[in-house]
């Protein structure tokens, strides 16, 4: 089986720019969390998504935004980019009803 | 409180040696606690997980400790070799979000030299 898939691995933005990130998670999988690494703040929750809804969100300001597809993929978007937004971005699958979380490779994200 | 402190930062150990990550949380509700281990340019992949439940779980060569009275929970890698050299992070999450909202430690930078 696949494992959790992030699209584009790297992006370099400027600031004030928009950008969106894309995850496709493993099939079958209708829980899709997004997490924020930095190596000052560490892993920090951005929100979770199931079956369409959004069902859990971190303390991210309003400029974060997610969204899920009926094919389960998801996206999250970032307007209005900040230096400070520059970070890995995972995402990561599980499946209805089990603890476990498998994490993409992650979108490296630079911004100048 | 969410938070769930993780220590040492780093950690320097022999091949064969036994190093020790030690992670304390704060709060009760908290049921669930995996280990990830994460190496440059990838992702976290799920290592050992542990519950309140249950004091120690082994997985080969890994080892969870689990202390529900003091809320602090340790892992052991047994035999370390140097492809063990990664980043590890400690987590939990809450029952009533079980597996979809996990809170990490900072994470331990540990080296095994050959």
């Amino acid at each position: 089986k696949a494992g959790v898939t992030q699209t584009p691995r790297y992006l370099i933005k400027t600031r004030g720019q928009q950008v969106t990130l894309s995850c496709s998670p493993i099939s079958g999988h209708r829980s899709v969390s997004w997490y924020q690494q930095t190596p000052g703040q560490g892993l920090q929750f951005l929100f979770e998504y199931f079956s369409e809804t959004q069902r859990n969100k971190g303390n991210f300001p309003g400029r974060f935004s997610g969204r899920q597809f009926s094919n389960s993929r998801s996206e999250m978007n970032v307007s209005t980019l900040e230096l400070g937004d520059s970070a890995l971005y995972l995402c990561a699958s599980s499946l209805e009803g089990t603890d476990t979380q498998y994490f993409g490779p992650g979108t490296r994200l630079t911004v100048l | 409180q969410q938070q769930v402190k993780q220590s040492p930062q780093s950690l320097i150990v022999q091949k064969g040696g036994i190093p020790i990550i030690n992670c304390a949380y704060e709060n009760t509700a908290f049921d669930y606690f995996p280990w990830y281990q994460q190496f440059p340019g990838k992702g976290p992949a799920l290592l050992i997980a542990i519950r309140p439940d249950v004091s120690e779980k082994k997985e080969g060569r890994f080892t969870i400790s689990f202390n529900k009275s003091a809320k602090q929970f340790s892992l052991h890698i047994m035999d370390s070799q140097p492809g063990d050299s990664a980043t590890y992070f400690c987590a939990a999450s809450k029952a009533e979000t079980s597996g979809s909202r996990l809170t990490f430690g900072e994470g331990t930078q540990l080296t095994v030299n050959p």
